[in-house]
């Protein structure tokens, strides 16, 4: 995973709750990434950070909104959970000037009854 | 933004048999790589290969980055070969693109 760790593995929550997923890396990447995966799509970027407090859009962004406060740390939120947004969610570290080869941590698998 | 499309998007082949999954790009890229995602669900690095040719044991991928495609070889499969291969690109913006992946399964 070289030195992407998310938490938690696996998440079970209601509809209608706020849920945060954690990225954590050792690596100083610079840029910072986080998909969904859903069968038949692949994986689906929700936004990215290029830097601290540095954060854009990707193509699936509509109900989450993340935050970096410090390079290890990129937080994921779904404000409100919806049963759409039950999937496995993948963080990525690297992909930039300086570090030029992503890499992935081991993933969450997310379920919103 | 760049589309990513790869092919075949299915692949069965008898262990021992060669392959090659093709990844097409929409635009000029500064950052293309090839991951294999195994049944657990890992993503694994395989090549960083924005141009030119790499080999690693019985994989090997291609960029021609002029022509906008990526060649990624596997020979002499294995069972544990199995599992989706996904190439991702990244243009003149900050954002990785993953193609659709290629699924392939390697049977005794």
């Amino acid at each position: 995973d070289a030195g992407i760790t998310q938490s938690p593995r696996h998440k079970v929550t209601e509809t209608g709750t706020p849920v945060t997923l954690r990225c954590h890396q050792t690596e100083n990447h610079r840029y910072m990434y986080w998909y969904r995966q859903d069968p038949g799509h692949g994986l689906r970027l929700i936004h990215y950070s290029y830097g601290v407090k540095d954060t854009d859009k990707g193509e699936v962004s509509d109900g989450y909104s993340v935050s970096r406060s410090k390079t290890e740390d990129f937080l994921l939120t779904l404000e409100s959970a919806t049963s759409s947004q039950t999937s496995v969610y993948f963080c990525a570290g690297g992909g930039g000037t300086e570090n030029t080869e992503a890499f992935f941590g081991q993933g969450t698998r997310l379920t919103v009854v | 933004g760049i589309q990513v499309e790869q092919s075949p998007p299915d692949l069965i082949l008898q262990e021992g048999a060669n392959s090659t999954l093709r990844c097409n790009f929409s635009d000029s890229v500064n950052n293309l790589q090839w991951f294999h995602q195994n049944p657990w669900g890992q993503l694994i690095n395989l090549f960083y290969i924005p141009s030119g040719t790499k080999q690693n044991g019985r994989l090997s991928a291609t960029t021609v980055a002029t022509e906008r495609y990526s060649l990624l070889y596997i020979s002499s499969s294995q069972t544990t070969d199995s599992g989706v291969y996904f190439c991702a690109v990244r243009g003149g913006g900050n954002k990785l693109t993953f193609g659709t992946g290629t699924q392939l399964k390697v049977e005794l």
